[in-house]
């Protein structure tokens, strides 16, 4: 069955504190790996794809990278601001795009 | 604005009453999903279209749901008999034909009372 994990559930953070958080996935034929950031009460806004493995995209603090089984979404010196649930999605290969269940970051001034 | 739709933001209903949501798909984008979110999970899967083909529909969804898409523009969401569970946002998104990501709509915030 296809399926997306996430890990850690919850990340607390002191500005400046780099880390890591965690997506694995289980799908039929990964046609792309997403990662969006959800602010409360709003829809998901779009961040990253990778398509293959040993991809990189960077964005301001943000980096994501892609192996065949997981994908790391890596904050460096992170700020209040990016305080946010971070959701991490796979494209099957029938098109199904499959969500995990995010992981909530919270950046301590 | 081109982004993604979605009407009513808010919706407020009592339980057993029947509602329905709007999705307007950013234009060209000939897929679009539906899912539902509770607080503190991920998106769940609903449905999807192609232009006006349905082309999945969750195990999970009940026979209460119903979506459409005509003519492969804007979809609805029905719910019938409305349930307490039935509480959660409900979010649409759309995708170009080519293989790119999903963008979504503010979402509609569904509340059974």
């Amino acid at each position: 069955e296809d399926q997306v994990t996430q890990s850690p559930e919850a990340l607390r953070l002191q500005e400046g504190e780099s880390s890591s958080l965690n997506c694995s996935y289980t799908v039929s034929g990964l046609r792309g790996l997403f990662w969006y950031r959800q602010d409360p009460g709003k829809g998901p806004e779009f961040l990253f794809t990778l398509y293959s493995a040993g991809e990189e995209k960077e964005k301001e603090r943000l980096k994501a990278t892609l192996t065949k089984k997981e994908s790391f979404l890596h904050i460096t010196a992170p700020k209040p601001e990016d305080s946010a649930t971070y959701l991490c999605a796979a494209k099957t290969s029938y098109d199904k795009v499959i969500f995990g269940p995010g992981t909530s970051l919270s950046v301590i001034p | 604005d081109t982004g993604v739709s979605q009407n009513p933001r808010h919706k407020i209903t009592k339980r057993g009453q029947n509602v329905t949501f709007r999705c307007d798909p950013i234009s060209e984008h000939n897929r679009l999903y539906w899912y539902r979110q509770t607080l503190g999970q991920g998106p769940e899967f609903l449905t999807y279209f192609q232009n006006e083909a349905q082309l999945e529909k969750s195990r999970l969804l009940s026979d209460r749901f119903s979506a459409e898409r005509p003519k492969g523009s804007f979809s609805t969401l029905e719910i019938q008999r409305t349930e307490q569970g039935d509480s959660a946002m409900y979010l649409c998104a759309s995708i170009l034909p080519v293989n790119t990501e999903a963008f979504f709509g503010q979402g509609t915030r569904l509340t059974v009372v």
